[in-house]
């Protein structure tokens, strides 16, 4: 089983639909990661968070929120989607400052 | 702050040439190093990584990178390139130790590589 899921690994959302990625790991990290990945840009962060009541905003967090649920899930929100938000959304996980990240399989996004 | 600047978004190789894969930094601390891969519908794997130590870093698939702080560079290579190695490759610098990035994660733009038969 993968240590890092993501769901759903495709959607097709609307112009002003509200929607919900959601993230868990099996790896116990205290850390975990939201970023967009755009054809050209490479990957930036979105939220990250270092642990359930820490959550910080990353260098592109305006549209989004987030939820740490538990340790485990961490979920990504798009309160009223708009079709620049059409992307691969990546999760990652950590465990502490210099632990390496580990990726989730992506969740593609299209908004129309 | 730092920065990662990747020369060249597409790099095309015959299949048994050298891959090289450039990537140079920009950190006013010590960096930690990464190059990531990602193959087609996947999500990005750990190629290596440079902490501490050893400048001359060796990963899996038979990829290695040179830490060389005198060049902020962390190049990519590989002495023959198989088709399976077509990918995207992203290098990435973090500063652990240092409280101002809380040891997150600054991505180049990617660079892909082609393999020719």
């Amino acid at each position: 089983d993968a240590d890092v899921t993501q769901t759903p690994r495709n959607r097709i959302t609307k112009t002003g639909k509200r929607i919900m990625l959601e993230c868990s790991q099996t790896k116990g990290h205290d850390r975990m990661y939201w970023y967009r990945q755009d054809p050209g840009l490479g990957l930036r962060l979105i939220y990250y968070s270092f642990d359930v009541k820490d959550i910080n905003k990353g260098e592109i967090s305006d549209g989004y929120s987030v939820s740490r649920q538990a340790q485990a899930k961490f979920s990504l929100s798009l309160e009223s989607a708009i079709p620049n938000q059409t992307a691969l959304y990546f999760c990652a996980t950590k465990q502490g400052r210099s632990g390496e990240q580990y990726f989730g399989p992506g969740t593609r996004l299209t908004v129309t | 702050a730092q920065s990662v600047t990747q020369l060249g978004s597409h790099v095309s190789v015959s299949e048994g040439a050298l891959v090289l894969l450039r990537c140079n930094y920009s950190s006013s601390v010590p960096p930690y190093l990464f190059w990531y891969v990602q193959y087609p519908n996947q999500g990005l794997q750990l190629l290596l990584k440079y902490t501490t130590g050893a400048t001359l870093v060796k990963g899996i698939n038979g990829f290695e990178a040179e830490f060389k702080k005198s060049e902020t560079s962390f190049h990519l290579t590989k002495p023959s390139a198989h088709m399976s190695d077509a990918a995207e490759y992203f290098c990435a610098v973090s500063a652990p130790n240092y409280g101002g990035s809380q040891g997150n994660l600054i991505f180049g733009k990617g660079t892909k590589l082609s393999v020719k038969p």
